[in-house]
């Protein structure tokens, strides 16, 4: 089995903080995405990563995959309240099952003003 | 542009009554289907996918059952709802087997 383990499971800051979290596996993904959940509503693609040491922005998030394939970190710049949800990553196995992708169990963000 | 759409949006049903949660995507064909149900501190459960009409796979033994009788349509049901159904239930969909998947708005689903 698959597994990919999210660090830190919660995670409250002041606004204006940096923070990372991250996403572990001992096994090679061919892709990695994140996602961000707001209470009440889907999950919501962020991004995708595909190549092992690639860097993603999106304005003040910055994610990285891992040389090896098997990590990422997801970093936010001075965070803000709008921040707040539930920071979740999946990976695609190699050979693509059809049974999608591998999710962790999230990571629990509050930003406080 | 692609969409997904899946209602009702929240529901209450006593125990013993039956479910019907739909979800259908625009936008696409033969799209790879998927409903999860999440709770806290469990993650995302994949309970069913399906890879073309009428083909369902069961990654859950459990009280719900699944249907695609469209292409881009697909159907969690149950005869009997069991307290433990209650959650939180997610339909979503991929561009084939690996790829990345997008959500629906989610369904709540408690059962009394």
């Amino acid at each position: 089995t698959q597994l990919l383990e999210q660090s830190p499971q919660f995670l409250s800051i002041q606004e204006g903080e940096n923070l990372t979290v991250y996403c572990n596996s001992s096994s090679v993904f061919s892709s990695l995405q994140w996602y961000r959940q707001e209470p009440g509503e889907g999950p919501v693609l962020l991004v995708t990563v595909v190549t092992g040491g690639e860097v993603k922005k999106l304005k003040r998030l910055t994610f990285q995959f891992g040389d090896a394939r098997k990590d990422s970190s997801l970093h936010i710049t001075a965070a803000q309240p709008g921040d707040t949800g539930l920071y979740l990553c999946a990976g695609a196995r190699s050979g693509g099952g059809a049974d999608g992708l591998t999710f962790g169990k999230g990571t629990h963000l509050i930003i406080q003003p | 542009s692609q969409t997904i759409h899946q209602w009702p949006a929240t529901l209450v049903q006593p125990v013993g009554s039956p479910l019907s949660l739909e979800c259908t995507v625009e936008g696409t064909s033969n799209p790879n289907l998927y409903w999860y149900r999440q709770a806290a501190g469990r993650g995302l459960q994949l309970l069913f996918y399906s890879v073309g009409i009428g083909q369902i796979s069961s990654e859950v033994p459990q009280n719900l059952s699944a249907s695609r009788p469209q292409d881009r349509q697909f159907i969690l049901s149950s005869k009997k709802l069991l307290l433990s159904d209650s959650g939180f239930y997610l339909c979503a969909w991929s561009w084939g087997s690996g790829n990345t998947i997008y959500f629906g708005e989610g369904s709540w689903l408690t059962v009394v």
